[in-house]
């Protein structure tokens, strides 16, 4: 199964840039990474994706690794609703299981 | 569009009771997830679902059974409660594994 790791927590200051970092060492040619976040008390929500090439939506930005070994969540200007935790995804063949997390704290 | 449901949204449980969690998605996903996320943890898959009639096991299965008899819904039983058994329960489904997975708002389920 692909494995995913992730720091356990990360702080920001508000209004600056966050890279989130993700290792998946086991993930597939064909495995594509994702990303979600949970806020408190919710149900996880996407926040992006990609295979190969660098992404970029109205959330955040995913830089790819090269080798695909590892992926950065970029939050360009974090604010205080971007406290959260989150997760990288490895999707082994039909499952896809979820890395252990990143607790964002964002400072005032 | 209503997504992912999920019922009920709390339950509290004696030991070795038996219950089944309810998840109904209207999007036509084929794949259909179900997590348990312990306090202050990460998210494990339990079981998962290709399709209707296709099931097959997460990491965490012991304890639990599934069935999928269609594309809408996955339940999730619960036979012979334990204390182990205490967590939130997330349902997710997708059009395949490429894709966005969309969640359900959770079963909060306590086992005294």
């Amino acid at each position: 199964d692909a494995k995913t790791t992730q720091p356990n927590s990360m702080e920001s200051n508000e209004e600056e840039p966050v890279h989130l970092p993700c290792n998946h060492s086991t993930i597939s040619g064909t495995d594509y990474i994702h990303w979600y976040r949970q806020l408190p008390s919710q149900g996880p929500e996407y926040v992006i994706h990609g295979l190969t090439s660098n992404v970029n939506n109205r959330m955040a930005s995913l830089a790819i690794a090269e080798d695909r070994k590892s992926s950065t969540l970029i939050l360009h200007r974090a604010t205080l609703r971007d406290a959260a935790v989150y997760y990288c995804t490895g999707a082994s063949y039909d499952k896809v299981i979820f890395g252990p997390g990143t607790s964002l704290s964002v400072i005032p | 569009n209503a997504g992912v449901t999920q019922t009920p949204k709390f339950r509290i449980l004696k030991i070795g009771q038996s219950m089944t969690l309810q998840c109904t998605q209207d999007m036509n996903h084929n794949y259909m997830y179900w997590y348990r996320q312990d306090p202050g943890m990460g998210l494990k898959l339990i079981y998962y679902s290709v399709g209707a009639g296709i099931t097959d096991k997460g990491e965490v299965p012991n304890g639990y059974n599934v069935s999928r008899s269609t594309t809408e819904d996955f339940p999730l039983r619960l036979e012979l409660a334990a204390p182990s058994q205490t967590s939130v329960y997330f349902c997710a489904s997708t059009r395949d594994r490429k894709n966005i997975q969309y969640f359900g708002a959770g079963t909060r389920l306590s086992v005294l």
